[in-house]
């Protein structure tokens, strides 16, 4: 299958500084991405898809100017959770759809983000 | 509004059985359907992907149904392993913007 890299996985950083995790489609190219957020024994919560070349789609609630998503290339998106609080801590996962796979996603390892 | 259902929420099985996970969805007109695998503190593992043209899916011990005219699907593993417990997701792509829509998952625990 497929292979998709997130990098870190696991961060620990202080209250209001900024967090860059990155999400790379090693073997293949990925024109959308997805960003998740996973709480404790819950599912998967879709917080953006990521276009690369245009702007990120936020789902409803979620602060568009608190993560910040950039796909410039089409291996390469990144989600940057800025002024980091304790309640953002939690576990982010991106996807990437394979397209020439019948749009199989393939997931990332997560990112642990623990902010003190 | 598409709704995906997975029962049961957590299962506890004697290694060696075979077992059957159910998911459920509202609206047939699916485009595909995907089983995960995710083990504690990590990322999500594609299982199996099964077409809306297509009625089963195999890989190794496991194997993946769909009755789209039902809405169900089913993952069925045989000789059930303790390496294979861990929470199984299943989900839903509704058309090519391959989106997914996600069942709450079943936590598996495979009893040595």
């Amino acid at each position: 299958g497929a292979v998709v890299s997130q990098h870190p996985s696991r961060v620990i950083c202080k209250s209001g500084t900024s967090v860059k995790i990155e999400c790379r489609s090693l073997d293949f190219q990925a024109t959308t991405m997805f960003w998740y957020r996973q709480f404790p024994k819950q599912s998967l919560m879709l917080m953006a898809t990521s276009n690369e070349g245009s702007k990120a789609t936020y789902e409803q609630g979620v602060e568009k100017d608190k993560f910040l998503i950039n796909h410039a290339s089409l291996t390469l998106s990144t989600l940057t959770v800025t002024s980091a609080h304790p309640e953002d801590s939690s576990f982010y996962i991106c996807s990437a759809p394979r397209i020439d796979l019948n749009t199989e996603a393939f997931f990332g390892q997560g990112t642990r983000l623990t902010v003190v | 509004k598409q709704e995906v259902t997975q029962i049961p929420a957590a299962l506890s099985v004697p290694e060696g059985e075979n077992l059957v996970l159910n998911c459920s969805f509202t609206d047939s007109a699916i485009y595909n359907l995907q089983w995960f695998r995710q083990d504690p503190g990590k990322g999500l593992t594609s299982l199996l992907l099964i077409q809306s043209s297509q009625r089963e899916q195999t890989s190794g011990r496991l194997n993946a149904s769909l009755d789209k005219s039902s809405g169900r699907s089913t993952l069925y593993i045989a000789a059930s392993q303790p390496g294979d417990s861990a929470t199984y997701l299943c989900a839903v792509n509704m058309d090519s913007n391959y989106q997914l829509i996600w069942g709450a998952g079943t936590k598996l625990i495979i009893k040595p």
